[in-house]
């Protein structure tokens, strides 16, 4: 089974609309870290936004921000007021457990195209 | 600040050739990988290295070698390329510290075409 599943191959959302991106996680660790990374056509990988197992509280940074429900596995990022520079492909990501040195196990991504 | 630079950024190999991807890291790192990213799909884990000496395998480590003989650099040895291989390559660094999320810093990503 796929230890991360992005199940939107791709998105399209017009400028200054808020997008929500889906991320679903399968873990049977207790503690666990899960990310996003965008990566424009460019191609460089640019760290987003990070939600803890233990955190209680939704992370934000900045426009983003992730919609964190623990029950149901999922940690979906939400872009807020989107512009035309956020068009990229989005990964979600998922550290297991808490050894150190531990790698992240990526999704498939979703394509994000925004609109003018 | 050059953080984590990858060479060559773009290659093209025959069949059965031979060659090292770059790494390095200026961020006192202990913590590298090599991921590898085929078109439309995730990022797949080669192999990653916890410090100088330690390295092990990932999720797709057949065709690599990998060795750490200094904190700062990591290379990617492609034995008998393959166009299997054919695929970008990253390389990443962490380091751990409490209370930090502990995020992956990519290099650049190396493009490699093997015909």
């Amino acid at each position: 089974a796929q230890k991360i599943t992005q199940t939107q191959p791709g998105m399209f959302v017009q400028e200054k609309e808020a997008v929500t991106l889906d991320c679903t996680y399968d873990t049977s660790d207790q503690s666990y870290g899960l990310f996003w990374y965008k990566q424009p056509s460019s191609g460089e990988m640019i760290f987003l936004i990070y939600q803890g197992s233990y955190d209680e509280q939704n992370a934000t940074e900045g426009r983003y921000s992730l919609n964190f429900q623990k029950a149901r596995k999922s940690a979906n990022l939400v872009i807020s007021a989107s512009q035309l520079g956020d068009s990229a492909m989005y990964f979600c990501a998922m550290r297991e457990g808490d050894q150190a040195g531990t790698a992240l196990i990526f999704g498939k991504g979703t394509t994000l195209s925004v609109s003018s | 600040n050059a953080g984590v630079t990858q060479t060559p950024k773009f290659r093209i190999l025959k069949i059965g050739q031979s060659m090292t991807l770059q790494c390095a890291q200026d961020m006192n790192h202990n913590y590298m990988y090599w991921y590898r990213q085929d078109p439309g799909m995730g990022l797949k884990l080669i192999y990653y290295s916890v410090g100088a000496g330690i390295t092990d395998k990932g999720e797709v480590p057949n065709g690599y070698n990998v060795s750490r003989s200094t904190t700062e650099d990591f290379p990617l040895r492609l034995e008998l390329a393959a166009p299997s291989q054919t695929s970008v390559y990253f390389c990443a660094s962490r380091s751990i510290r409490p209370g930090q999320p502990g995020e992956l810093f990519f290099g650049e990503g190396s493009r490699l075409t093997v015909l």
